[in-house]
């Protein structure tokens, strides 16, 4: 089984501000590692995704997360937010194996940008 | 391009009353899963359906809810006698047949128990 952990329910940022979302998850086996963002009254869509490869991946409007296979970890980071970013964050993880597996998700960091 | 729609947006309805959340997949895809987000908690996964039947499901699809794909593009979720802790937003996805694929997910549709 799988679990995954996102440390920090809210984070207030103001805008042109970085800011860094914690994940960390654990797994049993091998895992794929997603990123998904829920705007306010939206569904959720993907911002990024670890498959292989290079450990730091970019994803959509500028966000990036880096892979820690040692500490289980998977942050995700903006180096200058923007107000438009204020939304909800979703860490995930999928077993590699298993090719109808299902995601799971962390509990969401709410990120509200301040002018 | 291509996006998992979802109807209806919102349902409001009284509980012990069935409900039929539709989904229609993204045209290519060959899995489609339910989940479910109650207020201000995380994203829960409830089933997973590929090739017609049920691949994997979570304890909390019990024998209240179904899932159907009656016409090849439509892709159903029925709650048999709604309960009040029912009440969440309700997100359809769909991924195509590659292992790295990523989950598109529907807007969601809100049902509300009362």
């Amino acid at each position: 089984a799988q679990s995954v952990t996102q440390l920090d329910s809210q984070v207030p940022v103001f805008e042109e501000a970085p800011v860094e979302l914690r994940c960390n998850y654990s797994s049993s086996v091998s895992v794929y590692l997603f990123w998904y963002v829920q705007y306010p009254n939206q569904g959720l869509q993907l911002l990024l995704k670890y498959l292989s490869g290079s450990t730091l991946v970019k994803g959509i409007n500028g966000f990036e997360a880096e892979f820690n296979k040692s500490q289980t970890s998977f942050h995700l980071r903006k180096p200058s937010v923007h107000i438009s970013d204020t939304a909800e964050y979703f860490c995930a993880v999928r077993m590699i194996k298993a090719a109808g597996n299902k995601l799971t998700f962390g509990g969401g960091t709410r990120v509200l940008v301040k002018p | 391009e291509p996006e998992v729609t979802q109807t209806p947006s919102h349902q409001v309805t009284q509980m012990g009353q069935e409900v039929i959340l539709r989904c229609v997949p993204i045209s290519n895809h060959l899995y489609f899963y339910w989940y479910r987000q109650i207020l201000g908690q995380k994203v829960e996964f409830l089933v997973s359906f590929y090739n017609n039947e049920i691949s994997e499901k979570s304890e909390i699809f019990d024998d209240q809810f179904s899932v159907e794909r009656p016409d090849g593009s439509n892709f159903t979720l029925k709650i048999r006698s709604t309960k009040l802790e029912d009440s969440a937003m309700y997100f359809c996805a769909s991924r195509n047949d590659e292992n790295t694929g990523e989950l598109f997910f529907g807007e969601g549709s809100r049902l509300t128990v009362l």
